[in-house]
C-alpha cells in the first residue's frame, strides 16, 4: 500500500531535549516536505527536500533541522525544543515534475512542556 | 508569493442540506489548485484538484469545485451533505515556479446537524 508513515504518533517530551520525528514514504517520490498545523493557521511548510542531499527552508525553519540521506526517509529533527513548537506535525510527499497530489502521513501531536 | 483566504472560519449544515466552502487565492499566473479535508484525528486527504483545462472539477465523495479566474476562486460544493462529511476543509495553492510547496488557508470547519 502506497503510504507516507511517521512516527511517533504522539510525543510529550520537555523543553530542551532534542528530538526526532521521523518520516518514510514508499512511493519513490523525489520531494518531500513537512508541515505544522496550528489553529486558525492552516498548514505552514517547515522544510523540504528535492532530493537526496538536497533540502531547502520553508516559511517556518526556525527551530528545525532535517536530512535527505535516502529517498524515502525524512526526518524532522528539533534540537532543543520549546513550548512554542508544540504543534501537529505532517509529512508529506510526491513526484518530482509538478505539484500533483501531495500525499500526507498521519501527523503527530507533539507537546513540549 | 502566493496565499490563500478561507473567509469562513466555521459553517454548520443541516444534514442533507448544499454546502458551499470558499476559497480565494492569490497569484500572479495561473495555480495549481486542490481541497484538502481533514477528518478529526486524521491526515488530509485529498478531495479534488485543478490544474488546467475544464473549470468544473469533480472529486470525491461526491464534492466539486469550480475555478473562476476572474473572482481569483475555488470554491468547494456539495449538493447533499452528510453526517460524516463534519470536518475540516482546507484550500491550498501551488505555484508554477516553485513546483512543489503548497501554501494552505487557514481552514473551515465544517459542523453537520442532524
Amino acid at each position: 500500500e502506497a503510504q507516507v508513515t511517521q512516527n511517533p504518533r504522539y510525543l510529550i517530551t520537555v523543553t530542551g531535549k532534542k528530538l526526532t520525528v521521523t518520516c518514510s514514504q514508499n512511493m519513490n517520490h523525489e520531494y518531500m516536505s513537512w508541515y505544522r498545523q496550528d489553529p486558525g493557521l492552516g498548514l505552514r511548510q517547515i522544510y523540504y527536500s528535492m532530493n537526496v542531499e538536497v533540502t531547502d527552508k520553508g516559511d517556518v525553519p526556525e527551530g528545525y533541522k532535517v536530512s535527505r540521506k535516502e529517498k524515502r526517509n525524512f526526518p524532522l529533527i528539533l534540537e532543543s525544543p520549546s513550548p512554542n513548537q508544540t504543534s501537529l506535525y505532517f509529512c508529506a510527499s510526491t513526484l518530482a515534475g509538478g505539484p500533483g497530489e501531495q500525499f500526507f502521513g498521519p501527523g503527530t501531536r507533539l507537546t513540549v512542556l | 508569493a502566493q496565499s490563500v483566504t478561507q473567509p469562513d472560519i466555521h459553517i454548520t449544515v443541516s444534514e442533507g442540506a448544499s454546502l458551499e466552502l470558499r476559497c480565494n487565492y492569490s497569484y500572479g499566473a495561473t495555480p495549481y489548485l486542490f481541497w484538502y479535508v481533514q477528518s478529526p484525528g486524521q491526515g488530509l486527504q485529498l478531495l479534488l484538484k485543478y490544474f488546467s483545462g475544464d473549470t468544473l472539477v469533480q472529486g470525491i465523495k461526491g464534492f466539486e469545485a469550480e475555478f473562476k479566474r476572474s473572482q481569483s476562486s475555488f470554491n468547494l460544493r456539495k449538493p447533499s451533505v452528510h453526517w460524516s462529511d463534519a470536518a475540516e476543509y482546507f484550500c491550498a495553492v501551488g505555484a508554477y515556479y516553485n513546483d512543489y510547496k503548497l501554501s494552505f488557508g487557514a481552514g473551515t470547519t465544517v459542523t453537520v446537524r442532524a
